[in-house]
Formats: C-alpha cells, structure tokens, sequence
C-alpha cells in the first residue's frame, strides 16, 4: 500500500524555536491527517486537512496541502517541552477506507 | 468518559501460544481496526472492520485473527503462526460508514507484547 513519508526523521530543536515537517505521498487523496504519539503511548489526532483545502491552522500548528507536489507539511510554532514526541502523517485515498501511515518524524524540543 | 482501552498494556507470551489482545470502544463508532507498531517505524495495518461480523484483512494480516461480534469489541488473536510477534499494537476506531472516506482515528492506549 502506498504511504506518506516524512522527511526529515529526526529533529531536535530548542525550546521557543519552530518545528517544520514534511510529508509525501503518490496518489490522489481525499485527506492528510496528523497525528502525534509519544513514547510509548497510543496515537493523538492532530489536524486533518482535506483535498480541497491549502491551509489548516489548530493552535500552534499550521498544516499546508500541495496536491500539485502530492505534499503537506506540519508546523509547530513556538516549540515546547512537551511537544517532544513522534509526528505521523497518513493518508486516505479515496475508494480506500482505511488510512496509510508514514513511518513517523521524531521531534526532541531541548528546554 | 468516552473512549478506547486495550488491555492489558504488557503481555508476555511463551512461543507456540495463541494470546489475545482486547479492544473496547463505547464512542459507538462503526469502524474498529489493529494496527502493528515496531521499533522506529510507522504503522502497519493487521485487519480492520466496518460493521459488525465484518472484516477483512489488512497489509500483514498472516498469523493473526479476529472477530467482530459486538459494535464495542474487536478483540485481536496473535496465533503461533505468527513467526515474530514481539511488537507494539494498536487499536482505533473511527465514526466512518463503509463506503465512505477514512476520516480521523481514535487510538487506544496499545498492548506491548513480547515473545519469551
């Protein structure tokens, strides 16, 4: 199956600085969502940004949506502490109902 | 409270044993699914089901069962045939009808299982 891919992997950052993300993927989608998981933890809903959409702000996340370059990114401003965790994006593809994840950017904020 | 729980969190599992892993969810969603996490890696999906007495496989579903008997549970059986089931699993839900598009996922705390 066909799934997202981060880039960078790993990130380390520090405290106050900002956090970008950037995921790919290889066919037409219906939705991109993010989610965040830290350490041994399930999986958390982020933001969820449809086709016909550019630009998706929550908080201190901004996602954008390239359907051209079949890209989406994910910022997070004024980074935190406790925003150390591991970031995934997935993708819906449309006839498909299930979800396809990318294999995750792990983001270490240094206070 | 409104959510998903899997238990237990740790199991340890002698090989040549079947082992389940329980899923509940009371958000009344439709679609229930498991998930397989390794070290490092991202998700990958063992089986996942739409409605009631309905399933199918997903990407890696060799050596695991399941059965979808209640709209709340869908429990996930890892088999002996399973050849490396030490993994982290998932469990989500999502209020998605069949046909429709995938929308947002609701996880479950996760099962750490490891193979002696």
């Amino acid at each position: 199956s066909q799934q997202g891919e981060e880039d960078p992997q790993a990130l380390s950052i520090q405290e106050g600085e900002n956090a970008t993300m950037n995921c790919s993927y290889k066919t037409s989608i219906n939705n991109l969502q993010w989610y965040r998981q830290n350490s041994g933890r399930g999986l958390v809903h982020l933001i969820l940004i449809r086709s016909n959409e550019r630009e998706k702000h929550s908080g201190r996340l901004r996602v954008t949506l390239d359907t051209s370059k079949k890209s989406s990114s994910l910022l997070i401003t004024a980074s935190r502490a406790a925003d150390t965790a591991s970031y995934f994006c997935a993708t819906a593809y449309y006839g498909n109902n299930r979800l396809a994840f990318g294999k995750g950017n792990q983001v270490v904020v240094i206070p | 409270d409104g959510g998903i729980t899997q238990s237990p969190k740790y199991l340890f599992r002698k090989e040549g044993q079947n082992v389940t892993l329980s899923c509940e969810q009371n958000l009344n969603h439709d679609a229930m699914y498991w998930y397989r996490q390794d070290p490092g890696q991202g998700l990958r999906l063992i089986y996942y089901s739409q409605i009631v007495n309905d399933f199918q496989k997903g990407d890696i579903a060799e050596g695991y069962s399941v059965s979808r008997e209640k709209k709340e549970s869908f429990p996930l059986t890892v088999t002996s045939a399973q050849k490396n089931p030490t993994a982290f699993y998932l469990c989500a839900s999502s209020p998605e009808r069949a046909g429709l598009s995938t929308d947002t996922q609701y996880f479950g705390p996760g099962t750490r299982l490891t193979v002696l």
